[in-house]
């Protein structure tokens, strides 16, 4: 079945480490995303690429960065920058192109990511 | 400045009755689509339905319904005869434009369901 699978689905990071959240797909998506949900919260986002090796970024990117070298995989790293990471972490893709209007965001099962 | 608004933190509505959640956005594009996403407390986002700027009919799905009036840059969600499984969060987004797949959200309204 086709989807999208975010690992780990718990992940603790320590003071001043660099943590990696996994992002894949098998949908063929060209577009990916990457959300940030505090709790009671709404969904912020913190990166999306619409292409391999092509990323813009969202509206809380400080302190994450990402790369898309395969159009399958997303990954988002949780820099020591970041201060406040504790949050559950949503990726999602999409289809691009001309017909992508009304195609909805595929989303994982998330990550939540705690401080030690 | 806020993209999308949903000013219902939390709603509490009996079973069977009809419930309605707002949602107000912000665009100065022409060409932009609406969604709404249900999110249980499992965490999982479920898409539910889809209102293009040019669609001139409001969408419908099952028991969802899309009350579009472009005017006012307004698009809520209509869920006719609740049911206990519609207790969640529930998220208005907008993706705008034509060249952009920047897709942002609103902060949700949870919604409670009363046996």
């Amino acid at each position: 079945d086709g989807g999208i699978t975010q690992s780990p689905k718990y992940l603790f990071r320590k003071e001043g480490q660099n943590v990696t959240l996994s992002c894949e797909q098998n949908l063929n998506h060209d577009a990916m995303y990457w959300y940030r949900q505090d709790p009671g919260q709404g969904l912020r986002l913190i990166y999306y690429s619409q292409i391999v090796n092509d990323f813009q970024k969202g509206d809380i990117a400080e302190g994450y960065s990402v790369s898309r070298e395969k159009k399958e995989s997303f990954p988002l790293t949780v820099t020591s920058a970041q201060k406040n990471p504790t949050a559950f972490y949503l990726c999602a893709s999409s289809r691009y192109g001309r017909d992508r209007g009304n195609q909805p965001q595929h989303f994982g099962d998330g990550t939540r990511l705690s401080i030690l | 400045a806020q993209k999308i608004t949903q000013t219902q933190p939390g709603m509490f509505v009996q079973e069977k009755e009809a419930v309605t959640l707002d949602c107000t956005y912000d665009t100065s594009d022409q060409s932009y689509g609406l969604f709404w996403y249900k999110q249980p407390s499992s965490g999982e986002m479920i898409f539910l339905i889809y209102q293009g700027s040019y669609d001139e009919q409001n969408a419908t799905e099952g028991r969802y319904s899309l009350n579009f009036q472009k005017a006012r840059k307004s698009a809520n969600l209509v869920i006719s005869a609740s049911q206990l499984g519609d207790s969640a969060m529930y998220f208005c987004a907008m993706r705008e434009g034509r060249r952009d797949d920047k897709i942002i959200f609103g902060k949700g309204t949870r919604l409670h369901i009363l046996p």
